[in-house]
């Protein structure tokens, strides 16, 4: 069991949006920064945002990040059938492991 | 352009050893800590270990400490796994990925993976 829980799984229609939440504690999210990876089974995982909201160069401003509290949330707009894929966030952990990830979530652009 | 090419993955029995190499380019290796981040089939990312860029710092996780070895020789750029006393959960893909500090640390870029499977 994943120390950052997230939602096992959303979808939405193409062009929609959709947000993609990470709930942690004290110890990871709240006191740390948080980032985000798109990951497609049998591929290299790529990362989509870092620092809370920061997005690496070549990475489409579809995709942003926002931190509040315990929580931060991935959102994603304009959906396209690209996206489909599995989300992970991921932070370092004052209290147990130097790094954790969240559980996933596969995103199912309908 | 950053290039990850992990290798060594395989079948191995219980109890046994294997060590995975990650081979990169496109970057100043010996400036990156690096990591290796694995998935057990139908489950998520898990962390496994991290190595600063001299090799002076190392991390483990809880459920790899004592048995697996994390190094690298920056005079090739390689970065590497050694995994003993294998047990069936050790059974993942095991990728290796380049780490990055602006405000915290976060994976940059990642390789393709290798596959290690643990069974009798």
């Amino acid at each position: 069991q994943s120390v950052l829980t997230q939602p096992p799984s959303v979808s939405a229609a193409p062009g929609q949006t959709v947000t993609i939440s990470c709930s942690g504690s004290s110890s990871d999210i709240e006191n740390n920064y948080v980032s985000w990876y798109q990951h497609l089974p049998g591929t290299a995982p790529k990362l989509l945002i870092y620092d809370n909201n920061k997005r690496p160069s070549g990475i489409p401003d579809r995709f942003s990040g926002s931190k509040s509290g315990t929580s931060a949330t991935l959102g994603i707009t304009g959906l396209q059938t690209g996206d489909e894929a599995d989300y992970y966030c991921g932070t370092c952990d004052s209290s147990l492991s130097p790094w954790v990830f969240g559980g996933g979530t596969k995103l199912t652009v309908l | 352009e950053v290039h990850l090419l992990e290798s060594g993955g395989g079948l191995v029995q219980p109890g046994g050893s294997l060590r995975l190499s990650c081979a990169a380019s496109g970057f100043t290796f010996s400036t990156y800590a690096m990591s290796w981040v694995r998935q057990a089939p139908g489950k998520g990312l898990e962390w496994v270990s991290s190595i600063s860029g001299g090799g002076g710092t190392i991390y483990y996780a809880d459920s790899v400490k004592g048995r697996f070895t994390i190094s690298r020789d920056n005079s090739k750029s390689t970065l590497y796994l050694q995994m003993n006393s294998l047990r069936a959960e050790d059974t993942a893909v095991y990728y290796c990925a380049n780490q990055l500090y602006s405000s915290s640390w976060y994976f940059d870029h990642w390789g393709q993976g290798t596959l290690v499977t643990v069974s009798s």
